[in-house]
């Protein structure tokens, strides 16, 4: 089973942030938080990962909580073209263990 | 930059067929995982390996086999094909494991009539 809990959909105003949380209580001290996204039925995209700092990169921010039981992925500026479904994944081994993600809806 | 490449990129398969999904991970990428992602369904992890050896397995039925090659690629040997194997295939690569990302492919189609 999935280790994490995301909201099932979310709506956004084109330009606006897109906040999108995700908890993962149960979350071991060896594991990293990933983000990814899927739009449409292309390969899943790697957004962003990080262990215990928050990160940024070009396309998003993590931030994770103290106690690193949730996190939540801001996209600051979002485009209609990041209309997808936002999976957060934790994992520490080899593999993904995908839930049922957040679909994210930009609004013209 | 470089992509995982995967082909074909669509495949249609009779049942009880026999299907071979082949799977180019990014240069000097070492570590090769596939996922199985069934209509309106998330992707389900089957298998992965790092250096050629098998490194954690995941849904993958007893007719489906895989393997990496001295060059890293990888194939995914599907046999006995059923109607409920048609799915969106995945490989994804990455350089080592634990906290390096993986980076999917644009996936194979397969559809079982």
């Amino acid at each position: 089973d999935a280790k994490t809990t995301q909201p099932t959909s979310m709506d956004c105003a084109e330009g606006r942030a897109a906040n999108l949380p995700c908890n993962h209580s149960t979350i071991s001290g060896n594991e990293y938080v990933y983000w990814y996204r899927q739009i449409h039925s292309q390969g899943p995209q790697y957004i962003i990962h990080g262990l215990k700092n928050n990160e940024t990169n070009e396309m998003a921010s993590l931030i994770i909580t103290e106690d690193r039981k949730s996190s939540t992925l801001i996209l600051p500026h979002a485009t209609l073209r990041d209309t997808a479904v936002y999976y957060c994944i934790v994992s520490g081994t080899y593999k993904y263990i995908f839930g049922t993600g957040t679909r994210l809806k930009v609004l013209a | 930059a470089a992509g995982v490449i995967q082909s074909p990129r669509h495949l249609i398969k009779e049942k009880r067929e026999t299907a071979t999904l082949k799977c180019y991970p990014i240069p000097r990428h070492d570590t090769v995982y596939w996922y199985q992602q069934g209509p309106g369904q998330d992707p389900q992890f089957l298998i992965s390996f790092y250096e050629k050896m098998q490194s954690d397995k995941g849904s993958i039925p007893d007719r489906f086999s895989a393997q990496q090659f001295s060059d890293y690629h990888s194939e995914l040997n599907m046999s006995s094909l059923e109607l409920g194997d048609s799915a969106l295939y995945f490989c994804a690569s990455s350089y080592g494991t634990s906290s390096y990302e993986q980076y999917f492919g644009p996936g194979t189609r397969l559809t079982v009539t």
